[in-house]
């Protein structure tokens, strides 16, 4: 079945106590990329990858980090987590054939919660 | 210039009617207009899509209703049934890339 795997779906940490939200995607997709969603700001983007080795900053890259070392896994790394960044996380996955409009496809979304 | 603003934030309707969700946008440069529909505890998921070159698009019950000149695309919802009831999320997209710009949501219940 053609998906995207998130991990963990729920998770509760401490402030600083680093992180790994790892995403996975079995659809052979160059494009990866990172979104929270929060209440009444609906989804904004963190980070994003075109391809392996090759990522950028989204909307809101401040506190996260990413790496692209294979094209199936783009996970999202919290250093030294906040309470802001307590929010619902989606790792989403489409081609990237340069034309635009392509479907995302997204995971199954992990709450993350920092005390 | 890169805001999608979405309305409204929640929508209840009485099975059969019709739902409607408004979007509008400043960026000319968006080129793909896809709505997005999410069930609770569930990721968002294409529900249908459309290109700026044509003024409206049918799915089933799903409709896009786009107008260029004022920057704006709806999303009606006909014959609205309880299996509806989701967040919708338009958004916009720049030809050549990927990044979705998302609009903030619209809670729709639909009420048997």
């Amino acid at each position: 079945e053609a998906q995207v795997t998130q991990n963990p779906r729920y998770l509760i940490t401490v402030t600083g106590k680093k992180l790994t939200v790892t995403c996975s995607q079995n659809m052979n997709h160059e494009y990866m990329s990172w979104y929270r969603q929060d209440p009444g700001l609906g989804l904004r983007q963190i980070y994003y990858s075109m391809n392996v080795e090759v990522t950028d900053k989204g909307d809101v890259p401040e506190g996260y980090k990413v790496s692209r070392k294979e094209k199936r896994n783009f996970p999202l790394i919290l250093e030294s987590p906040s309470p802001n960044q307590t929010s619902l996380y989606f790792c989403a996955s489409s081609f990237a054939s340069g034309i635009g409009g392509n479907e995302q496809f997204f995971g199954p979304g992990t709450r993350l919660t920092v005390l | 210039q890169q805001q999608v603003k979405q309305s409204p934030q929640s929508l209840i309707v009485q099975k059969g009617g019709i739902s409607i969700i408004n979007c509008a946008y400043e960026n000319t440069a968006f080129d793909y207009f896809p709505w997005y529909q999410q069930f609770p505890g569930k990721g968002p998921a294409l529900l249908i899509a459309i290109r700026p070159d044509v003024s409206e698009k049918k799915e089933g019950r799903f409709t896009i209703s786009f107008n260029k000149s004022a920057k704006q695309f709806s999303l009606h919802i006909m014959d609205s049934q309880p299996g509806d009831s989701a967040t919708y999320f338009c958004a916009a997209n720049r030809g050549a890339t990927n990044k979705l710009i998302f609009g903030t949501g619209t809670l729709l219940a639909v009420q048997p």
